[in-house]
């Protein structure tokens, strides 16, 4: 069964104060790894896909980077505009169901 | 484009009652799968349809069902309905079944049963 951990499950930044949200995962074969974004009461915005370990990909301020074990999204200098539940969630070996993990709620301030 | 797209934005039933909620894919996307998401939780998998069948079901009762159409809509059906079944249900597209391609979700639905 594939398991998905995210780390921490809630942090506080100051804008400019980077900092990176962990996410590790236990599957029987990686078909693919997601980062989505998702704010209060709405649906998860897609941010990136990764498929193989020592793969990284870039958006604005945001980076994820992947490994055997487990990813990380990097935010360098993060804006009140970030604030947001980011999620991570593997894609399982049938290509059809993503196992999600719980989520890190960023909160950044001003 | 078309985004994906769903109906009702918010819903509240009683225990026991059905509830049907209804899901458009983005354009050319001919896969559907939906998810509930409870209060401060990642969404769990429901099940997924390709080609107007079930493609995949996670751990979810029988009374969780669902419909694909010709035209790739989708919707989900709920019967007797239990308080824990209060969530947010999202539905996701993609352009295909079975590969690594990503699931594109729509704005879901709010489902609060009393």
């Amino acid at each position: 069964e594939d398991q998905v951990t995210q780390s921490p499950e809630a942090l506080r930044l100051q804008e400019g104060e980077s900092s990176s949200l962990n996410c590790s995962y236990t599957v029987s074969g990686l078909r693919g790894l997601f980062w989505y974004r998702q704010d209060p009461g709405k649906g998860p915005e897609f941010l990136f896909t990764l498929y193989s370990a020592g793969e990284e990909k870039e958006k604005e301020r945001l980076k994820a980077t992947l490994t055997k074990k487990e990813s990380f999204l990097h935010i360098t200098a993060p804006k009140p505009e970030d604030s947001a539940t980011y999620l991570c969630a593997v894609l399982n070996n049938a290509g059809n169901m993503l196992t999600f993990g719980g989520g890190t709620r960023l909160m950044v301030k001003p | 484009e078309t985004g994906v797209t769903q109906s009702p934005t918010h819903l509240i039933k009683t225990r026991g009652q059905q509830v049907t909620l209804r899901c458009s894919s983005q354009s050319g996307h001919n896969t559907v799968s939906w998810y509930q998401q409870a209060l401060g939780q990642g969404p769990q998998f429901i099940f997924q349809y390709y080609r107007e069948e079930e493609n995949g079901r996670g751990n979810f009762p029988p009374r969780f069902s669902g419909l694909q159409f010709p035209n790739y809509s989708s919707e989900l059906n709920v019967n007797a309905l239990e308080l824990d079944d209060s969530a947010l249900y999202l539905c996701a597209s993609s352009p295909i079944a079975g590969g690594q391609e990503t699931q594109y979700f729509g704005p879901g639905t709010r489902l609060l049963v009393l």
